[in-house]
């Protein structure tokens, strides 16, 4: 595998239901990202995590919770999610630290649909 | 926050054309991130440019920090090159590059 990776690709929930999407990176970065892009929106930050720890929460509601066990895996966990949480979810990788930015990679992303 | 705006919103060309999309932001930036997002909903990075010209086969882009603009130049398009067209900036924060997106610009390109 190379580069960023999500699985799901596809998912459809129910209200009720809890279901978790993974993230993988194979670029040795030590930043991953969430991204949320709903329909005829731009794309939102919903969490950042550097150094495996939580650095940004975009105050994104707590049916979402991140979790980062190490550099290479991010995990989005979901419970009783809305029907308005259907979008694409992004995860994006990066290196950190230091006084400069880094460019930042994509995953090809989770189409949900809650029903 | 910063505010970036794209143009145009959609457009529509014949294989073979040239076209130019905008990227305005409203405050300085780090960095600026051009991507195209295709059908299937995958971002592919096109450029890294904080500043000045860099060139990739028949795509291009500018940015011009002072002014607060980058410009994506597509030469000869190809039906390949349809989707979505996205600039993303950031001001760096401590460890983290946030991304700000703009509405992105839709192409369509017609054999």
């Amino acid at each position: 595998e190379t580069g960023v990776t999500q699985t799901p690709r596809h998912l459809v929930m129910g209200m009720t239901n809890k279901k978790s999407l993974k993230c993988e990176q194979h670029l040795g970065h030590n930043a991953m990202y969430w991204y949320k892009q709903s329909a005829k929106k731009p794309l939102e930050l919903m969490f950042v995590y550097s150094l495996e720890e939580r650095v940004e929460n975009n105050s994104v509601p707590s049916r979402f919770s991140p979790e980062c066990p190490n550099s290479s895996h991010l995990f989005l966990h979901l419970h009783t999610l809305q029907p308005e949480d259907s979008a694409l979810y992004l995860c994006a990788s990066s290196q950190t630290g230091g006084p400069i930015y880094h460019e930042q990679y994509f995953g090809p992303g989770t189409r949900l649909t809650v029903t | 926050g910063i505010q970036v705006e794209q143009s145009p919103p959609d457009l529509i060309l014949q294989e073979g054309a040239n076209s130019t999309l905008r990227c305005n932001f409203s405050d300085s930036v780090n960095n600026l991130q051009w991507f195209h997002q295709n059908p299937w909903g995958q971002l592919i990075n096109l450029f890294y440019i904080p500043s000045g010209t860099k060139q990739n086969g028949r795509l291009s882009a500018t940015t011009v920090a002072t002014e607060r603009y980058s410009l994506l130049y597509i030469s000869s398009s190809q039906t390949t090159d349809s989707g979505v067209y996205f600039c993303a900036v950031s001001q760096y924060s401590g460890n983290t590059g946030k991304l700000i997106f703009g509405q992105g610009t839709t192409l369509q390109v017609k054999p």
